[in-house]
């Protein structure tokens, strides 16, 4: 089955650097990569998406980056803020069925 | 619009015992999945149901069960508990072959002594 390696588990950066996410997966025949965003206490919620046929997408501050032949994508956050303090998870799926295999998390701390 | 909704928020079990989680899914979703996410994880696959049946299922053994009612809300039962399953079940729900995007409920977290 698909498996999906995060990088780093933890990220500490200050209010308005950049923060980078990184993720590799398994299945080649995987086409759509979520992101979501977990804060404490609270439900996952998607925040980016990217398919297969696409090698970057943006939104305002967030971008992510997919290399199909590499197997690996990314997130990248630019001027941080604290709301930014979350655990974020990538997650790779295939078909059209999204059920995606998540990464083991990354716990991002803005510090004001 | 509510959203995706679970029940109970927390509870307590001992091992041996039996467990049932419910889910009632975002308006206008016909598909619910459940996960299960231990601390400082991501969350797990365990099955996904799609009209009253078990699509597909991850790695979880056969003590893990589940049903979708014909008004596509759902049920995780969990039997013969073990403190392993001490976690955050998650459910969550989509529309069948539309757009990826899984909506999450705020989840049941289960606590087994």
């Amino acid at each position: 089955g698909e498996n999906v390696e995060q990088h780093p588990s933890t990220l500490s950066v200050q209010e308005g650097d950049s923060a980078v996410i990184k993720c590799t997966y398994s299945d080649s025949a995987s086409n759509y990569f979520p992101w979501y965003k977990q804060e404490l206490g609270k439900r996952p919620q998607l925040i980016i998406d990217i398919r297969s046929n696409v090698g970057e997408k943006k939104d305002q501050r967030i971008a992510v980056t997919l290399n199909k032949t590499a197997k690996h994508f990314s997130l990248h956050i630019t001027e941080t803020q604290p709301e930014d303090s979350a655990v974020y998870f990538c997650a790779a799926s295939k078909g059209g069925s999204y059920i995606p295999t998540f990464g083991r998390g990354t716990s991002l701390i803005v510090h004001p | 619009d509510a959203g995706v909704t679970q029940s109970p928020t927390h509870l307590i079990k001992t091992r041996g015992q039996q467990v049932t989680l419910r889910c009632s899914p975002k308006s206008g979703h016909d598909t619910v999945s459940w996960y299960q996410q231990a601390l400082g994880q991501g969350p797990q696959f365990i099955f996904q149901y799609y009209e009253e049946e078990e699509r597909q299922r991850g790695n979880f053994p056969d003590r893990f069960s589940g049903h979708q009612f014909p008004n596509y809300s759902s049920e995780l039962n969990v039997n013969a508990l073990l403190l392993g399953d001490s976690a955050l079940y998650l459910c969550a729900s989509n529309s069948q072959g539309l757009t990826g995007e899984l909506f999450f409920g705020e989840g049941s977290r289960l606590t087994v002594l």
